[in-house]
Order: structure tokens, then sequence, then C-alpha cells
């Protein structure tokens, strides 16, 4: 079976500062892993996906994740936020099993201050 | 291009009652899913199809019907609403299913359901 820990439900940053947003995974096959964020009232927007390759994946509006096999962690950083990310980011895993499975973590909801 | 389009976006519902959501895609997209989004338990897999006529079972699937008679579209059923069944409902769409390069999905806005 596998699972996904988002290991902080909220994180308050001041503007112009970097986060880290934490995702720690469980899996006895191979996974591919992606982040998502979810704007109020609004659907999921992919922001970057690790398949295979490079292990620091960038994605959109200057976030990047690098992905740890050893401590199966895909954490989501970004140098510099802005109001404008204010948002809940969702971490997700679909293991190399076919089919469809797919399991996301409970969200990280980032706040992001003046 | 519309993307993912998901309708009605507010719903109440008595319990008891039945009806359906509707979601269409104009990507051409083989495979579609419906995920319900509670607060907390981030989302969970109801149903998906991998193409027209063909669908399976998710996470958790008990107290909805899917089907799939064309491409575009893939309606979720609700057969006799309980206030269990109160949430956000996603669906999404993707070219093609994990494992593959080309694997990601679209979501459309959602439907907020609340059923009384």
């Amino acid at each position: 079976a596998q699972s996904v820990t988002q290991l902080d439900s909220q994180v308050p940053v001041f503007e112009e500062a970097p986060v880290e947003l934490r995702c720690n995974y469980s899996s006895s096959v191979s996974v591919y892993l992606f982040w998502y964020v979810q704007y109020p009232n609004q659907g999921l927007q992919l922001l970057l996906k690790y398949l295979s390759g490079s292990t620091l994946v960038k994605g959109i509006n200057g976030f990047e994740a690098e992905f740890n096999k050893s401590q199966t962690s895909f954490h989501l950083r970004k140098p510099s936020v802005h109001i404008s990310d204010t948002a809940e980011y969702f971490c997700a895993v679909f293991p190399y099993t076919g089919g469809f499975k797919t399991i996301f973590g409970a969200g990280t909801r980032l706040f992001v201050k003046a | 291009n519309a993307g993912v389009t998901q309708t009605p976006k507010f719903q109440v519902l008595k319990t008891g009652q039945s009806m359906t959501l509707q979601c269409a895609q104009d990507m051409n997209h083989e495979y579609m899913s419906w995920y319900r989004q509670d607060p907390g338990m981030g989302l969970r897999l109801i149903h998906y199809s991998v193409g027209a006529g063909i669908t399976d079972q998710g996470e958790v699937p008990n107290g909805y019907n899917v089907s799939r008679s064309t491409t575009e579209d893939f309606p979720l059923r609700l057969l006799s609403a309980a206030p269990s069944q109160t949430s956000v409902y996603f669906c999404a769409s993707s070219y093609s299913s994990p494992p593959g390069p080309l694997f990601e999905q679209y979501f459309g806005p959602g439907t907020r359901l609340t059923v009384t």
C-alpha cells in the first residue's frame, strides 16, 4: 500500500521569505511524484512532476522540488514567496502498478503575509 | 479549448434524493476520473475510466455510479444522497495513464455539494 504525509497542515511565512513544504511518502513500488496547487474556490493545477532523471525538478511560478529516494521525500521549495502564492498545496504519488491508483496528501495551506 | 468543465458549481440536496454531476472535456483525453475533497483528507478517487465504455472503482466508490458513453463526457451519479456525501467533487482528465511520460491530470473547477 502507498501513503503520503504532508508534514505541515499550515505554513505562515512573510512575503519574500523562502519556504519549504514537506512531503514524505511510503510505497513498496516505484512511484511518480507530483505537486499541485489549489487557489481558493478553484480546481487543482499542476506545479511540477517527477517521473525519472534529475532529482531536482523545476516547476511553474518559481517552485522547485527535490526527490530523495533514500528518505522517500519530495519537498517543495521556493526561494522568495509572493502574496499571490497563498493557496493550498497537495503532494501526490502514482505507483508504477498500472491501473489508475492515485494517492494525495492531506494538503498544506501556505499563507503569505505582507 | 475549454479544458475540463463541471456543472453545476453548487448543489444542495435532501437526504435520499438522486442527482448527476456533469463532467466534460474537449481535449480528446482517454482517461477521466472523479475525486472528492474533504477537509484534512486531500483528494480521494471515486471512479475512473480508461476510455469510452470502460470504468472502474477507485478508493471510495460506494454510493456513486458512473458511465462513459463518449470520450468527452463522464457523469457521476449519486443514487440516494446521504449527509456523508457532502463534499467538493472534482473531475479530472489525462491523455495517458501512469506510468507514462505524458501523464498529467487536468482538473475541473469542482462542484460543491451539500446534503441535508
